[in-house]
């Protein structure tokens, strides 16, 4: 079946330090992978996404690389900033984009 | 990708009575689906509505505690019926812009619910 595991929050850093939020996934077939934030009072937002091997999504500093070897999808962004502050969700869709698995979600505070 | 409204934001309930959850599309979409995200957990799939057609549930969700609609392609329903304190969550809709697979999902802002 489908399931994605991430690392448990929370995860608190200093302004301008380097995040890795790490997940990996089971899965059959050929999945599509996401990140997802979620601020406070907010809705899920796409962060980024990858939909085949070896592609690496990015966006607003952060990157995740579609590890097929490894199967994963960790998040990074080099110097985090205290309006980073959210919950992050891995994701997988099946190949038909008909459902979503998600992680546990990790909440990030990031402290001036 | 489509923008969603969804309604109330949230809302205290008293244990058995029922609460409706509205989710308005800004566009036309395919498939619609309802999530809940119970505290401190991730996100659940209760199901998905499609135009039309009854509501396929997830193992675990059953029609008669959440009944669901979707008159249209632009709306949904959702609502939690004869409600406990463990229904206490936020429920989240989300759609598919048509045509656009992975790259047009979005999801709603939720509903925090509270059963007292």
């Amino acid at each position: 079946g489908n399931s994605v595991t991430q690392m448990e929050g929370p995860v608190t850093l200093s302004e301008e330090a380097f995040l890795t939020i790490n997940c990996t996934y089971t899965a059959t077939g050929y999945p599509s992978l996401f990140w997802y934030v979620q601020y406070p009072g907010e809705g899920l937002q796409l962060l980024l996404k990858a939909t085949k091997a070896d592609d690496k999504g990015s966006n607003k500093g952060f990157e995740a690389t579609y590890r097929k070897e490894t199967t994963s999808f960790h998040l990074e962004k080099g110097s985090v900033q205290v309006s980073d502050s959210a919950v992050y969700f891995c994701a997988l869709t099946s190949y038909n984009f008909n459902k979503f698995y998600f992680g546990s979600g990790t909440k990030l505070n990031v402290k001036p | 990708s489509a923008v969603i409204s969804q309604k109330p934001s949230r809302d205290i309930c008293q244990r058995g009575t029922s609460l409706t959850i509205q989710c308005q599309v800004d566009s036309q979409v395919t498939m619609m689906f309802w999530y809940r995200q119970q505290p401190g957990q991730s996100l659940t799939l209760i199901a998905t509505a499609n135009q039309g057609s009854e509501a396929t549930y997830e193992s675990g969700f059953v029609i008669d505690k959440f009944p669901i609609s979707r008159p249209n392609l632009t709306f949904s329903t959702l609502t939690v019926s004869n409600m406990s304190p463990e229904d206490s969550s936020i429920y989240l809709c989300s759609a598919e812009a048509t045509g656009q697979g992975a790259r047009g999902y979005t999801f709603g802002s939720g509903t925090r619910l509270t059963v007292v």
